[in-house]
Formats: structure tokens, C-alpha cells, sequence
């Protein structure tokens, strides 16, 4: 079965610093990979998806992650943190079967320090 | 206005009550999806449809039923709520004809607490 791991469920930066989110998956084939991200008292907002086209994928606010197949993984990064970027971001992946159902991560709070 | 709505937004309730949650799109999309959200789990499916003839079971759909009452109004109930299904609840949608056809879209999530 597929499933997503986040390392971190907190990751505090500076404002200006690098943004690094991590997740992995488990699939026995390359899966479709998504991040989305939760701002407070908001539904789910799609960033970046990762569906086996170039490995590296950009998405909207500067956001940006990388599918490195060796090591199963999709982290998340930003070059500088901004105090909008505070959130909860999810990693999940799309089984290929016919539910079209994301599995989720258990998310990671970004909070930004000014 | 927003694509997927969801109401209530925010509902208390007694154990043992029975309660829906409505989900609505303007999206057109044939696809909807129940997920719950809980502190460190992530979100979780409970029931997802793929059109008014169709519904599937997810997750963790023990406690809960639904309704597809037209390609636009998808709803959740709980039967008979208890205290742990105190969650955020939230709607999504996909469109099988789109070219993004694996991105689900949510809405703003209902906050139900059951005491």
C-alpha cells in the first residue's frame, strides 16, 4: 500500500531563510506526488504536482520541489520564507488505481519568525 | 464565490444526534470526495463518488453515510455522532474530462464538535 511520511509535524524558520519541507513515499512505481497547503481557518490549496513529467517542479508563491526517485522522496523548498508563507503544508500521493484518491501525510506547520 | 462550498461551516453537537454536512461546486466536475482532518493524521477519506450512481467507501467510512443528491450536492451524514468524530471535515472535488484530472480541489471544511 502507498503512503506518505513528513518528517517534522513543526519547522521553524527566519523570515529570508531556506524553506525545506521533507516527505517520502512508499510505492512500489513511481506515484503522481502533490504538496498542498492549509493557511488558518482555509480549505486545502494545490502548490505543485509532480505527475512524471520533469523532476523538478515549480509551483506557485516560489515554492519548488524535487522527485528523486533513489531516495523515494519529494521535499518541498523555498529559497526565502516569507511571514505569508506560515501554513500547514501536506504532502500526498495518488495511488494508480481507479479512486483517484489522494493519501495524505500527516502535515508540517511552517511558522516563520520575523 | 467560492467553487466548493460547505455548510455548516462550524456545528456543535450531542452525542447520539444525527447530523449532515452538505458539500455544493459550481465546478461541473463529476467526482466528489469526503476526507476528515485530525491534529497529526493528516486528512483521511471516509466516502468518495464518482458520479449520482456511485458511491465508494474510503478509509474510515465506519460511523458515517452519504449522499450524491445531483452531480453538484454531495453530502455526509453521521447517524448517530460521538466524540470522536469531533473533526474538521472537508469536501473535494476532480473532474475525470480535465487534463488535471488527479488534482482534487477542497473546500473551506466544516468544524464539527461532538460533545
Amino acid at each position: 500500500a502507498q503512503s506518505v511520511t513528513q518528517l517534522g509535524s513543526h519547522v521553524s524558520v527566519s523570515e529570508g531563510a531556506l524553506v525545506l519541507l521533507r516527505c517520502n513515499y512508499s510505492s512500489s512505481v513511481p506515484p503522481y506526488l502533490f504538496w498542498y497547503v492549509q493557511y488558518p481557518n482555509q480549505g486545502l490549496q494545490l502548490l505543485l504536482k509532480y505527475t512524471s513529467a520533469a523532476t523538478l517542479v515549480k509551483g506557485i508563491n516560489g515554492f519548488e520541489a524535487e522527485f528523486k526517485k533513489s531516495e523515494t522522496s519529494f521535499h518541498l523548498t523555498k529559497p526565502s520564507a516569507h511571514m505569508s508563507d506560515a501554513a500547514e503544508y501536506f504532502c500526498a500521493v495518488s495511488p494508480f488505481d481507479s479512486s483517484y484518491k489522494l493519501i495524505f501525510g500527516s502535515g508540517t506547520r511552517l511558522l516563520v519568525r520575523p | 464565490d467560492a467553487d466548493v462550498t460547505q455548510t455548516p461551516r462550524n456545528r456543535i453537537t450531542k452525542t447520539g444526534k444525527r447530523i449532515m454536512l452538505e458539500c455544493s461546486q459550481t465546478k461541473g466536475h463529476d467526482r466528489m470526495y469526503w476526507y476528515r482532518q485530525d491534529p497529526g493524521l493528516g486528512l483521511r477519506l471516509i466516502y468518495y463518488s464518482f458520479d449520482v450512481k456511485d458511491i465508494n467507501k474510503g478509509e474510515i467510512s465506519d460511523g458515517y453515510s452519504v449522499s450524491r443528491q445531483a452531480q453538484a450536492k454531495f453530502s455526509l451524514s453521521l447517524e448517530s455522532a460521538i466524540p470522536n468524530q469531533t473533526a474538521l471535515y472537508f469536501c473535494a472535488t476532480s473532474d475525470t474530462h480535465s487534463d488535471s484530472t488527479d488534482t482534487q480541489y477542497f473546500g473551506p471544511g466544516t468544524r464539527l464538535t461532538v460533545l
